[in-house]
């Protein structure tokens, strides 16, 4: 069974200019969630989809949105790049049917913000 | 401000020695925990989870203690090779809606098995 796919592997991108990352979930994951990984701060959550609705979200600007499609698929997006939001950005899945489930996380996206 | 990167524990060991991973928490709420090991250039690989209903779980050459009492939480790396050098994550989660898709990281730490 193929694990979690996450593309593209890097990006280099500008200030002020937006991006959208893609995550294929493990098939029969229901459950996307994304991640935020930096040196300085670590591994820091940014929200979570099922069933094309994000049921949480972690403390980030309106800036970093996402959305999940009917194959369980899911994009995250970043307007008006910062510098800051260099990074690593992880995607994970899981089951969906509650809380306290395993996660699986993809290789993710290297984001350079010039 | 100005970020303070994090700096890592570290756990050097020999081949073939056996390897104590520590993590504190600090959420009494926490119900569920994750050991997951980054190797460079890669996403986090599940390794082993545990409960809060339960104090030890094994799995192949890997066991995990919880002790609630103090909030900490260990992973344990029987025969220890070359291949388990990596960084090593403990995660929690807790109960609740808010908590869909939201394992709480700890900061890591960097093992190096030198053969």
């Amino acid at each position: 069974k193929a694990g979690v796919t996450q593309t593209p592997r890097y990006l280099i991108k500008t200030r002020g200019q937006q991006v959208t990352l893609s995550c294929s979930p493990i098939s029969g994951h229901r459950s996307v969630s994304w991640y935020q990984q930096t040196p300085g701060q670590g591994l820091q959550f940014l929200f979570e989809y099922f069933s094309e609705t994000q049921r949480n979200k972690g403390n980030f600007p309106g800036r970093f949105s996402g959305r999940q499609f009917s194959n369980s698929r899911s994009e995250m997006n970043v307007s008006t790049l910062e510098l800051g939001d260099s990074a690593l950005y992880l995607c994970a899945s899981s089951l969906g049917l509650g809380t306290n489930e395993k996660l699986f996380f993809g290789s993710g996206t290297q984001l350079s913000v010039l | 401000g100005e970020s303070v990167g994090l700096h890592l524990p570290t756990l050097s060991v020999q081949e073939g020695d056996n390897s104590i991973i520590n993590c504190a928490y600090s959420n009494s709420a926490s119900d569920y925990f994750i050991w997951y090991k980054q190797e460079s250039g890669k996403g986090p690989q599940f390794i082993i989870d545990i409960r809060s209903n339960m104090d030890k779980r094994q799995g192949q050459r890997v066991t995990v203690l919880l002790n609630k009492t103090v909030k900490h939480l260990s992973l344990q790396i029987a025969a220890t090779q070359p291949g388990d050098s990596a960084v090593y994550f403990c995660a929690e989660m807790s109960l609740g809606g808010t908590s869909y898709g939201k394992l709480t990281f700890g900061q890591g730490t960097i093992l190096t098995v030198h053969p």
